[in-house]
């Protein structure tokens, strides 16, 4: 069974750009979640979907979006980047969102450099 | 609000014992993850502890104190290999929330 898969895996975009990050979780996976992960605050949650539905967001700013389709690939975008954008954003996916010992599986990740 | 630490950096010697230790608050409880990530790579999931207890699995254990908010991994008989990134991470009670709150994570450095 394909893992996670995450494109591109590399990004460089100016300040203003906006940019879009794809995830196609494991087949038969319902839930997507993303992480942005920057070496001093370590992996942070962005927002959770589940059915086409975010379930959980995190404490990031609005120009931090996402979505999820019928076949459970989801996006995420960022509007007008900031030099603080530049992380390595990692998407996850996971069976079902109600049971606690679910885990979560990570893609390799999308490196997004912003100049 | 969610706080979790774990020492950002480790070394110990190849064949021998490492604890990588973890302590968290936070606002519910729905388990603890542990997880190994490789430089340039994705993390892999290592266990989960939602009771006390040790929970074996091969050369790698872990322990939950959920009165104490600690947690540690024992990695035995240190390969090489095991060279990582370790993170600890700790899913809060939210109904439906798949979230998990990640510690900054420690680096262990095996040497020979």
């Amino acid at each position: 069974k394909a893992g996670v898969t995450q494109t591109p895996r590399y990004l460089i975009k100016t300040r203003g750009q906006q940019v879009t990050l794809s995830c196609s979780p494991i087949s038969g996976h319902r839930s997507v979640s993303w992480y942005q992960q920057t070496p001093g605050q370590g992996l942070q949650f962005l927002f959770e979907y589940f059915s086409e539905t975010q379930r959980n967001k995190g404490n990031f700013p609005g120009r931090f979006s996402g979505r999820q389709f019928s076949n459970s690939r989801s996006e995420m975008n960022v509007s007008t980047l900031e030099l603080g954008d530049s992380a390595l954003y990692l998407c996850a996916s996971s069976l079902e969102v109600v049971r606690a010992q679910e885990t979560q599986y990570f893609g390799p990740g999308t490196r997004l450099l912003v100049l | 609000g969610q706080n979790i630490d774990q020492p950002t950096e480790m070394t110990a010697t190849e064949g021998a014992i490492v604890q990588i230790n973890c302590t968290y608050q936070t606002s519910g409880f729905n388990g603890l993850f542990w997880y190994q990530q490789h430089a340039g790579e994705a993390p892999t999931f290592l266990s989960y502890n939602v009771l006390d207890g040790l929970e074996e699995k091969g050369r790698f254990s872990s322990f939950l104190s959920r009165s104490k908010g600690y947690s540690y991994l024992l990695l035995k008989e240190l390969q090489m290999k095991d060279s990582a990134s370790y993170l600890c991470a700790v899913r809060g009670r939210q109904t439906g929330a798949n979230n998990l709150f990640f510690g900054t994570g420690t680096r262990l450095t095996v040497i020979p």
